[in-house]
């Protein structure tokens, strides 16, 4: 069980187009997901934090305008890059809490992980 | 907001010695404190956790540690195999509050594990 699938796992763009990451939960529902930014050889930054049905969180640093996210559901939460340049290639990554009958679990289930490249 | 640091940023060890990586946080509300291994292009694996109502907390050969008073908390891995090797991060976050759990990540630890 808890399942975090992200779509696509890689991606190609050139720079000035926009990219959509699509993250979901397969087998329970989530009212938190998190999208994080990770750079070679460095950590997780967390860029937003997204719960259903409201706007999301961001970062201090992290442009809203460029990174919108959207979390339409209790199990998706897409993230798109717009107008993207090669500085936002990276590694992205989302993860979700799960909603169980006494609130949010602790834990935080990862996804796979997309890599952008911006050419 | 909540910092971690986290040391060594690259461990080197034998085969069946064991490995400690030491992270230290900020923020004395954050009360859940899970360590991850990372292999290159993977995702972040759960590989233990630990709440603050707990000092100390077992898995086979992974352990963690976690001392309130001075806000630190190690992970210790004993009778290390090579297939240890990875990235290895702690992290820290207010599991209830405003923040919904976020979680602040440290640097990073590079375990090798010699044959």
């Amino acid at each position: 069980g808890a399942v975090v699938s992200q779509h696509p796992s890689w991606v190609i763009c050139k720079s000035g187009t926009s990219v959509k990451i699509e993250c979901r939960s397969l087998d329970f529902q989530a009212t938190t997901m998190f999208w994080y930014r990770q750079f070679p050889k460095q950590s997780l930054m967390l860029m937003a934090t997204s719960n259903e049905g409201s706007k999301a969180t961001y970062e201090q640093g992290v442009e809203k305008d460029k990174f919108l996210i959207n979390h339409a559901s209790l199990t998706l939460s897409t993230l798109t890059v717009t107008s993207a340049h090669p500085e936002d290639s990276s590694f992205y990554i989302c993860s979700a809490r799960a909603l169980v009958e006494w609130g949010q679990t602790r834990e935080q289930y990862f996804g796979p992980g997309t890599r952008l490249t911006v050419t | 907001g909540e910092n971690v640091e986290q040391h060594p940023s690259t461990l080197s060890v034998q085969e069946g010695d064991s490995a400690v990586i030491k992270c230290t946080y900020s923020d004395s509300a954050s009360n859940y404190f899970p360590w991850y291994k990372q292999e290159l292009g993977k995702r972040p694996q759960l590989i233990i956790d630990i709440r603050s109502n707990v000092g100390e907390k077992k898995d086979q050969r992974i352990a963690v540690t976690l001392n309130k008073t001075a806000k630190h908390f190690s992970l210790h891995i004993t009778e290390t195999q090579p297939e240890d090797s990875a990235v290895y991060f702690c992290a820290a976050s207010n599991a209830g509050g405003t923040s919904y759990g976020k979680l602040t990540f440290g640097q990073g630890t590079i375990l090798t594990v010699h044959p």
